[in-house]
């Protein structure tokens, strides 16, 4: 079955502390991969993506992210974390199933995360 | 340009009561997705749209759960006899899809239900 597995519920960094949080995944073929956050009371912004090509992917607000094929793994890392980026960050997988276009996102559970001064 | 709007923000409502949500895509996106995210919890998929017809429902927990697109634009997410278990929040999402996916679901700010 396909799943997605963020390991980390909560993850407490100090203000300007590097950070990754981890997220790996179970998919038949290469998935499409996104990271999502998500603010007490707002809606899901995406940060970043993967769909193909190199596999580092540079996002928003100075985050990355690395696709690794061998570990089914898609972390997420930021080298200074700012107190304003506290928040839920989300894991998503998606794959397309061929001539059909559009699909579900299957998303982790989430990780919290904590920034303290 | 705008983004996904929802409405309403809140909805609070008794057990056993028929709710309506509503989602407006982003301008021109094809396609558009209903999520539901219980507390502490990632969103889970509901239903997708492609266009006025449902290209996937597999995600609808029963039949009590129905949406409808019948424009290709705004689209309405409809629960019959509402129970205390269907209290979570309501996002929904729209893209412009292209053959071969690649495409980005955009999120509205959700619609928090509230099953008393």
């Amino acid at each position: 079955a396909q799943s997605v597995t963020q390991p980390d519920i909560h993850i407490t960094v100090s203000e300007g502390a590097s950070l990754e949080l981890r997220c790996n995944y179970s998919y038949g073929a290469t998935p499409y991969l996104f990271w999502y956050v998500q603010s007490p009371g707002q809606g899901l912004q995406l940060l970043l993506k993967y769909f193909s090509g190199d596999t580092l992917v540079q996002g928003i607000k100075g985050f990355e992210a690395e696709f690794k094929r061998s570990q089914s793994s898609f972390n997420l890392r930021k080298p200074s974390v700012h107190w304003s980026d506290a928040a839920e960050y989300f894991c998503a997988v998606g794959a397309n199933a061929g001539p059909a276009i559009g699909y579900a996102l299957n998303f982790g559970k989430g990780t919290s995360l904590l920034v303290t001064p | 340009g705008a983004g996904v709007s929802q409405t309403p923000s809140n909805k609070v409502t008794e057990k056993g009561k028929y709710v309506e949500l509503r989602c407006d895509p982003i301008s021109g996106h094809t396609a558009l997705y209903w999520y539901r995210q219980s507390l502490g919890q990632g969103p889970e998929f509901l239903i997708y749209f492609q266009g006025t017809g449902a290209a996937d429902d597999s995600g609808l927990p029963n039949d009590r759960f129905f949406a409808v697109r019948p424009e290709g634009s705004v689209s309405t997410l409809k629960i019959q006899r509402t129970e205390r278990g269907d209290s979570a929040v309501y996002l929904c999402a729209s893209s412009s899809p292209r053959l071969g996916g690649r495409d980005t679901q955009y999120f509205g700010p959700g619609t928090r239900l509230t099953v008393l």
